[in-house]
């Protein structure tokens, strides 16, 4: 059964700091990951989408990479800005017959401070 | 293309009373997905559904939820009997293609349940 583990569950950091968000899982059999953010009372935004066979995506800001083979990816928020405050969640697809279920880890609660 | 529409966005019921959820997927979109959040927990996948079929279930609490993506309309996620342990965000979430290791599941607003 997949599990998805993020660390830290919260952060606090001062404007223009640059972070990193951590996900772990326990299956590395995934056909993607993704990052999503959630704002307060909203639904979920995908940030981005690393196929199974990539090492990293880029938008922007945001830098994502994966390491399947030890169940490991990372967010990475350059120049942080108060707007980037949100809860960030770290979803899994598992590959074989299930290809469609996410499997989402708790979330990190990040607050850039101005 | 308006995105995934959920309603209402917060519906409070009393005990034993029926919770009905509607989600509208996106323009095109054939497959719908619900999740719950559940306080302090991460969401999980209910069920999985396609116009007029339940692919998937297996997320689904056994008794009192049940779940439709009819021909025509939006998809209705449906818990009779609704106890406090239900209170939860429901999400729904559409995308065009199901399996393909590109395709994002698109997510709605939510639905913020309260049981009395």
């Amino acid at each position: 059964k997949q599990e998805v583990t993020q660390i830290p569950a919260a952060l606090s950091v001062p404007e223009g700091e640059n972070l990193v968000l951590n996900c772990s899982f326990t299956d590395s059999a995934i056909y993607n990951l993704q990052w999503f953010r959630q704002d307060p009372g909203k639904g979920l935004t995908s940030l981005l989408l690393i196929q199974s066979s990539q090492r990293e995506q880029t938008s922007g800001r945001l830098n994502a990479s994966l390491d399947k083979s030890s169940g490991r990816s990372t967010l990475y928020i350059a120049a942080s800005q108060p707007g980037d405050s949100a809860t960030y969640l770290c979803a899994v697809m598992n590959s074989g017959g299930s290809n469609y279920k996410l499997t989402f880890g708790k979330g990190t609660l990040l607050t850039v401070n101005p | 293309n308006a995105g995934v529409m959920q309603n209402p966005r917060h519906l409070v019921r009393r005990r034993g009373q029926e919770a009905r959820l509607r989600c509208s997927p996106m323009k095109g979109h054939s497959h719908v997905y619900w999740y719950r959040q559940l306080p302090e927990e991460g969401l999980k996948f209910m069920v999985y559904l396609q116009k007029e079929n339940i692919i998937d279930e297996s997320g689904m609490p056994k008794e009192r939820f049940s779940a439709e993506f009819p021909k025509e309309g939006p998809s209705i996620l449906r818990i009779q009997q609704v106890v406090r342990g239900d209170s939860a965000a429901y999400f729904c979430a559409s995308s065009t293609t199901s399996g393909a290791s590109t395709d994002t599941q698109y997510f709605g607003p939510g639905t913020r349940l309260t049981v009395l």
